[in-house]
């Protein structure tokens, strides 16, 4: 499974946007990217998921450059419930992907400040 | 729709007691797998359930810890002797298939273990 390395906390302030940068040197081909949301005294939760470009759903955007050697979680406008850490995974697809093991890093934990 | 659910949510024993979680996944999903999440740390999966087979357990410490699921729908996870080194939070995970589609995992809350 390709290593990802990703910062180990960053501040922000409400209404902010918040970029999260992950390097994933070793991804393979058929990896895709997968960003997990935890917040104290729960489980972790799927935000967003992508193979190349750019995603967006109605919580966050995911940028991936051409070379797909890091990745982007973009989180717009936050606010004080986005405090939380943040997980990059690397690995097969979370969709028709056989076994979809999950393997954590330590995370980025984002605290927004008022 | 009810989430994954997990009991105790916390457990206090001392060193080489044993203990016992318990998982209900959500209803319909095939695969359930167990984490540990110790403070600072992502969780690592521990053991990962197809129906009542195991797919995984690679990563769990077979000389002290056992899982077992069954019937296929709920889940136990023993830790017998417990260590300090145990100490962590036990996350309960379920997803609809363990192949094709649908495999987005939905967490539990958690059981926080401390071993004293």
């Amino acid at each position: 499974l390709a290593k990802t390395t990703q910062p180990i906390s960053m501040d922000s302030y409400e209404g902010q946007e918040v970029n999260i940068t992950c390097s994933h040197n070793n991804i393979a081909t058929n990896d895709y990217i997968t960003w997990y949301q935890q917040f104290p005294s729960q489980g972790p939760r799927f935000i967003i998921q992508g193979y190349k470009t750019k995603v967006t759903n109605e919580v966050a955007s995911l940028f991936i450059p051409a070379d797909r050697k890091s990745s982007t979680l973009s989180l717009p406008r936050v606010s004080l419930s986005d405090t939380a850490v943040y997980y990059c995974l690397v690995g097969v697809r979370m969709i028709k992907a056989a076994g979809n093991k999950l393997t954590f890093g330590g995370g980025t934990r984002v605290l927004v400040k008022p | 729709e009810a989430g994954v659910a997990q009991s105790p949510r916390y457990k206090i024993i001392e060193k080489r007691q044993s203990v016992a979680f318990w998982c209900n996944p959500i209803s319909g999903h095939a695969t359930l797998y167990w984490y540990q999440q110790i403070l600072g740390q992502g969780p690592k999966l521990l053991i990962q359930f197809q129906n009542n087979g195991v797919v995984d357990d690679s990563q769990l410490p077979k000389d002290r810890f056992s899982a077992e699921r069954l019937k296929g729908v709920d889940s136990t996870l023993k830790i017998q002797p417990a260590k300090l080194e145990d100490s962590a939070v036990y996350l309960c995970a379920s997803s609809l298939f363990g192949t094709g589609e649908q495999n987005e995992q939905f967490f539990g809350p958690g059981t926080r273990l401390t071993v004293l």
